[in-house]
C-alpha cells in the first residue's frame, strides 16, 4: 500500500537542541498522527491532529497539520536522551473503514 | 488510558508449526488490527476487523488468519509458519469517531522467530 514519505532515515542530533521532522504525501488525508517507539516496544501516540492547519502540543513535543492536508511535521524542542525512538508519521483518510497508512520512520539518536 | 496487551513478547516457532498471536484491548473498541514491522519496510497491515466475527485483509493477508470471536480479542493465526514470518507483530485497536475510525493504539509487539 502507500506509504507516507519521511526522510531522512536517521537523525542524529546533541541533547539540549530541537529537531524537526516532515512527512508528505502526494494524496489528503483527514487526520494525521505521530508515534514513537522505542526498541522492543510497539508504538505510542505521541500527537493526534483532526483539523488543517491544526497545531498541537504536547510537552517539548509539538505537531503541525499542513494546510494543503498533505503534510505535518513534528518539533522536538529541547531534546533528552530519552528522546531517542523511531518517529511515524501516519495519516487517515475519511471513511468508515480508512485504514492508517504509515510512513517508514525516522530514527532519532541524541548525543548527551 | 488505553490497554492493548499480547500475549507474548517474544516466541520461538518451528516451521510448520500452527501459531497463535492474541490480542487484548480493555476499551471497547470496535476496531482492531495486526501488522508486522520489518526493517526498511515499516508497519504492513495483515489483517483487521470493524466487529466481532467480521475481518477484512489488509495489505499482505498470505499465509495469516484472524479469529474476532468476542469484541475485545483479535487473534492472528500462522496456520504453517515460515522462516519469512519470522518479524515484530503488533496489534492495535482504535474505536469510531462518528462515522470515522479514529485514532490507532497499539500493543507492545510480539518478536515472533520461526526456525
Amino acid at each position: 500500500g502507500q506509504q507516507l514519505n519521511q526522510s531522512p532515515q536517521s537523525m542524529f542530533i546533541q541533547e539540549g537542541e530541537d529537531v524537526s521532522m516532515n512527512c508528505t504525501s502526494s494524496s489528503i488525508f483527514n487526520t494525521w498522527l505521530w508515534y514513537k517507539q522505542e526498541p522492543g516496544e510497539g508504538p505510542v501516540l505521541l500527537i493526534a491532529l483532526y483539523k488543517a492547519g491544526e497545531l498541537t502540543s504536547n510537552g517539548r513535543l509539538t505537531a503541525q497539520f499542513g494546510i494543503t492536508r498533505k503534510d505535518s511535521f513534528l518539533n522536538i524542542s529541547a531534546s533528552i536522551p530519552s528522546d531517542v525512538g523511531i518517529y511515524f508519521c501516519a495519516g487517515l483518510r475519511t471513511g468508515a473503514n480508512s485504514k492508517l497508512t504509515f510512513g517508514k520512520g525516522i530514527t532519532l539518536s541524541v548525543r548527551p | 488510558d488505553v490497554k492493548v496487551t499480547q500475549s507474548s513478547r517474544y516466541l520461538v516457532k518451528r516451521t510448520g508449526e500452527k501459531v497463535f498471536l492474541e490480542c487484548v484491548q480493555d476499551m471497547d473498541h470496535e476496531n482492531m488490527f495486526w501488522y508486522r514491522q520489518d526493517p526498511g519496510l515499516g508497519l504492513r497491515l495483515i489483517y483487521f476487523s470493524y466487529d466481532v466475527k467480521m475481518k477484512e485483509k489488509g495489505d499482505i493477508p498470505e499465509g495469516y488468519s484472524v479469529s474476532r470471536e468476542k469484541k475485545e480479542r483479535f487473534s492472528l493465526i500462522l496456520e504453517s509458519a515460515s522462516t519469512n514470518q519470522t518479524s515484530m507483530y503488533l496489534c492495535a485497536s482504535s474505536d469510531m469517531r462518528g462515522a470515522l475510525v479514529d485514532t490507532q493504539y497499539f500493543g507492545p509487539g510480539t518478536r515472533l522467530t520461526v526456525l
